[in-house]
């Protein structure tokens, strides 16, 4: 089945450490999305990718990083310049531009210990 | 500044009824509006994608209206299912402008409960 996969579901992480999510897709897509989640909050962009090695901030990067050296890999960097990490993480993938709906994948919850 | 507003933040029905969430939006210049189910931590699965010519879009159960006069949408969900209880959120696409990033404006969703 096609799909977009996230690892890990759940991720504890101490204070100062750097951790990476993962996000891998095999819908063929090229363009893909880093989102984070607050209680009670909308959606909101922190990094995109539309191709290979090229991504793009969001309106929230800071304390955070990636990598697109694959086509179906964009892995979520979250660092210790981070201040509040805890949140519900969400990558998502598309064919294209447009009117072309997004595919989410299940979400990483980070919490900070 | 884009905004998008969803009423209301909860709600609770009965398995059977009808329902109908209300989004209002303030995203110009307006491309087109998603409405998403999310289920308690898992990712939003689309319902639908509506421009500014249509207004009437169903999926289902599920119905979402637009009027980019008033620029209100809403989604109606008829004879409710316990598998209806999710947060339904509608988002906003800005016009492309370049950048990939489309403008989506998300709302903070609308959390239903559908109860026995």
């Amino acid at each position: 089945d096609g799909g977009i996969t996230q690892s890990p579901k759940y991720l504890f992480r101490k204070e100062g450490q750097n951790v990476t999510l993962s996000c891998e897709q095999n819908l063929n897509h090229d363009a893909m999305y880093w989102y984070r989640q607050d209680p009670g909050q909308g959606l909101r962009l922190i990094y995109y990718s539309q191709i290979v090695n090229d991504f793009q901030k969001g309106d929230i990067a800071e304390g955070y990083s990636v990598s697109r050296e694959k086509k179906e890999s964009f892995p979520l960097t979250v660092t210790s310049a981070q201040k509040n990490p805890t949140a519900f993480y969400l990558c998502a993938s598309r064919a294209g531009t447009g009117w072309v709906p997004y595919t989410f994948g299940s979400g990483t919850r980070l919490t900070v210990v | 500044k884009n905004q998008v507003e969803q009423s209301p933040q909860s709600l609770i029905i009965l398995e059977g009824k009808n329902c109908t969430l209300q989004c209002n939006y303030t995203v110009s210049p307006f491309s087109n509006l998603r409405w998403y189910k999310q289920d308690t931590g898992r990712g939003p699965v689309s319902l639908t994608i509506m421009t500014f010519s249509e207004n009437t879009k169903s999926n289902g159960r599920y119905t979402a209206t637009l009027d980019a006069d008033t620029k209100q949408s809403s989604l109606h969900i008829t004879a409710s299912q316990l598998s209806d209880s999710a947060s339904y959120i509608c988002v906003v696409a800005g016009r492309y402008s370049g950048g990939g990033a489309d403008g989506l404006t998300f709302g903070k969703g609308t959390h239903l409960i559908i109860q026995p």
